[in-house]
């Protein structure tokens, strides 16, 4: 596609129960990221894929956050038992191989009631 | 830890001022710095990149300054109109593992 694509654009979920977010990289675009922000606040790093290489996972807040990256194109981001502190717009972005520029997608904004 | 820090205050202005925005980093030393602007609802979108070796860029009405012995960037626009209006954000990235990290950003709202 032309750009990064998220989806669902919105999702609503009790507290408790699992919830996945998917990310479509723009084509070719070798790196992944996934941010996390809460509302008037400023974008959390959470996990980067890039290439074939092991994820850096360093700003996962829980274990019970996860991603994964199939094919090095689509990735998915799972928050198992959502809390209500989960609540926030996820936004995934991608770059080139070599390039440095993010492109983001308009986000996922999950609300846990 | 590292840390990046931008004025937390929105910047409020009129409009065909020049727009000075500020972002201050500690603990480390980025290879490049790159500013995004954000609208509401909307991901970030980016505007420019800044190499440790350059002291200025200007693109059209947009300039940014990188001051490495400040740990400093300066994002300025002139001649600002109602539609830049937004939020921006520094994003200074590591040498090492070329990983951006995000200022909290930056209010901007230009008065007509």
């Amino acid at each position: 596609g032309a750009g990064v694509s998220q989806s669902p654009s919105n999702k609503v979920t009790e507290k408790g129960k699992d919830v996945e977010l998917r990310c479509d990289p723009i084509s070719g675009h070798t790196a992944l990221y996934w941010y996390r922000q809460s509302l008037g606040q400023g974008l959390e790093f959470l996990i980067y894929f890039q290439g074939n290489s092991a994820p850096d996972k360093s700003g996962l807040p829980s274990d019970r956050f996860s991603a994964e990256r199939t094919g090095g194109s689509v990735s998915t981001l799972t928050i198992q038992r959502t809390q209500q502190e989960d609540s926030a717009v996820y936004l995934c972005a991608s770059t080139g191989a070599g390039a440095a520029i993010q492109y983001f997608g308009a986000g996922t904004r999950l609300s846990v009631l | 830890s590292q840390k990046i820090e931008q004025n937390s205050e929105a910047l409020n202005i009129q409009e065909g001022k020049t727009a000075t925005l500020t972002c201050n980093y500690t603990n480390y030393s980025p290879a490049y710095l790159q500013w995004y602007r954000q609208d509401p609802g909307r991901g970030p979108v980016f505007l420019l990149l800044i190499r440790e070796n350059e002291k200025e860029k200007r693109k059209e009405r947009l300039k940014v300054t990188f001051d490495t012995t400040l740990k400093q960037s300066l994002f300025h626009i002139t001649a600002s109109q109602p539609a830049d209006s937004a939020t921006y954000l520094c994003a200074p990235v590591s040498s090492n593992t070329g990983k951006l990290i995000f200022g909290q950003g930056t209010t901007l709202q230009v008065k007509p």
